[in-house]
């Protein structure tokens, strides 16, 4: 697949701790985004990012902060994570935006 | 109401059958993408299209604009065409265009 990675693929955290997962891509795309998948939902966006330190709140950015300190990382941080925020986390990139998404595997978490 | 649609959101077929997709949306789009997810839980993109017919191999979209309906199309399935298909709709061209996503799909394909 295009590089795209990332990590953690699972975590388990409790309530209240902070949480930080990392979307890596070594494609040099413009455009980077989170979404987040529940069941009984399509996948739904948490925020993206149109450059370095460009980003912008989606659907869902409640509870969610994210950076982009340059082009390749995209982080995605949940302050004082909720069982609510429990889900399967995607990143995906876009070189523009007339072009497809490629998108990682996933990280699937879990707040206790 | 979601603003796509899909349907069937479940689907059993026969290895060889023909296979149809249905994807319906209700806000003007830029786009329309298709995407398949396995069961290990990754996403690939199939097709983008704005219009008309793609192709690629057994693998048939088709959009009209008009009538806001898209459809996927599976030739001779195969049980490793087993995934969640997923339709998403873009909004515009802009850096705030957003991707909607369907529901999505349940095919099963059996030998």
């Amino acid at each position: 697949d295009a590089g795209i990675t990332q990590s953690p693929r699972h975590k388990v955290t409790e309530t209240g701790t902070p949480v930080t997962l990392r979307c890596h891509q070594t494609e040099n795309h413009r455009y980077m985004y989170w979404y987040r998948q529940d069941p009984g939902h399509g996948l739904r966006l948490i925020h993206y990012s149109y450059g370095v330190k460009d980003t912008d709140k989606g659907e869902v950015s409640d509870g969610y902060s994210v950076s982009r300190s340059k082009t390749e990382d995209f982080l995605l941080t949940l302050e004082s994570a909720t069982s609510s925020q429990t889900s399967v986390y995607f990143c995906a990139i876009s070189e523009s935006l007339a072009r497809s998404y490629t998108f990682g595997s996933g990280t699937r978490l879990t707040v206790v | 109401k979601n603003e796509v649609e899909q349907s069937p959101q479940n689907l059993t077929a026969q290895e060889g059958e023909f296979i149809t997709i249905n994807c319906s949306y209700s806000v003007g789009i830029s786009a329309l993408h298709w995407l398949q997810q396995h069961p290990g839980g990754g996403i690939v993109s199939l097709f983008m299209l704005s219009s008309g017919k793609k192709k690629h191999g057994r693998l048939i979209a088709t959009i009209n604009i008009q009538e806001k309906h898209s459809s996927l199309h599976i030739t001779a399935s195969h049980p490793r065409d087993s995934a969640v298909y997923i339709c998403a709709v873009k909004d515009g061209e802009t850096s705030g265009s957003r991707l909607t996503f369907g529901e999505g799909t349940q095919l099963t394909v059996n030998p």
